[in-house]
């Protein structure tokens, strides 16, 4: 059973902090990694990929994967309230296999 | 269409009764996905499907649970004896062949009374 795992958090940071959400997995055949930023009642979106090892940043959003530890992060720079979501990562592995989401971290900046 | 569709939003149903959920994907996507998500939880993952292949059933909760997807595009989600505990958001998503991200549709509010 492939497993991906998350703190479900509440993580509160004050605004302009830096928010940092983890996320471990099972599979180590793994190759893609995603990030999707849920807000109450409304679908997930993608904010971030990561195929390899290391960093990937995207404005105030990096992403992070070390697949020797099994482990990928989203690190958010100068939180805002706005960021305030459920932050779910998910995994995929080989091509035809199925994108496993964790249960979600619930992230809440404070202005 | 621009993205990924789900029909009906919301349904209100008795228990015992069948319903069947839609999901019309991006056009020409291939992978199509099925997820539950109840009330304050993360996204269970009950089916895929992937262009021709044998869809990934390993999700499915128990055998009320079924789905189809006809012609390669269109899949329906059909739910049989509809129990209390099957009340949730049912989220569809599509991704291309050979990219992995997927999107997600608006979902459907199923609510088994």
């Amino acid at each position: 059973q492939k497993e991906v795992e998350q703190n479900s958090g509440p993580l509160s940071v004050p605004e302009g902090a830096i928010a940092s959400l983890n996320c471990t997995y099972s599979d180590r055949g793994s190759q893609s990694f995603f990030w999707y930023r849920q807000y109450s009642g409304k679908s997930p979106e993608l904010i971030m990929s990561i195929y390899s090892n290391g960093d990937q940043e995207d404005g105030r959003f990096t992403a992070q994967l070390n697949k020797a530890s099994q482990y990928v992060s989203l690190l958010i720079r100068d939180s805002q309230p706005s960021d305030s979501a459920t932050y779910l990562c998910a995994v995929k592995g080989q091509a035809g296999t199925a994108l496993i989401f964790g249960k979600g971290t619930t992230l809440s900046v404070s202005s | 269409g621009a993205g990924v569709s789900q029909s009906p939003s919301n349904k209100v149903t008795e228990k015992g009764k069948d319903v069947e959920l839609r999901c019309d994907p991006i056009s020409g996507h291939t992978a199509l996905y099925w997820y539950r998500q109840s009330l304050g939880q993360g996204l269970e993952f009950l089916i895929y499907f992937q262009g021709n292949s044998a869809p990934d059933k390993s999700g499915l909760p128990s055998d009320r649970f079924s789905a189809e997807r006809t012609g390669g595009s269109v899949s329906t989600l059909t739910i049989q004896r509809t129990q209390q505990e099957d009340s949730a958001v049912y989220l569809c998503a599509s991704s291309s062949f050979g990219a992995t991200e997927a999107f997600f549709g608006q979902g459907t509010r199923l609510t088994v009374v």
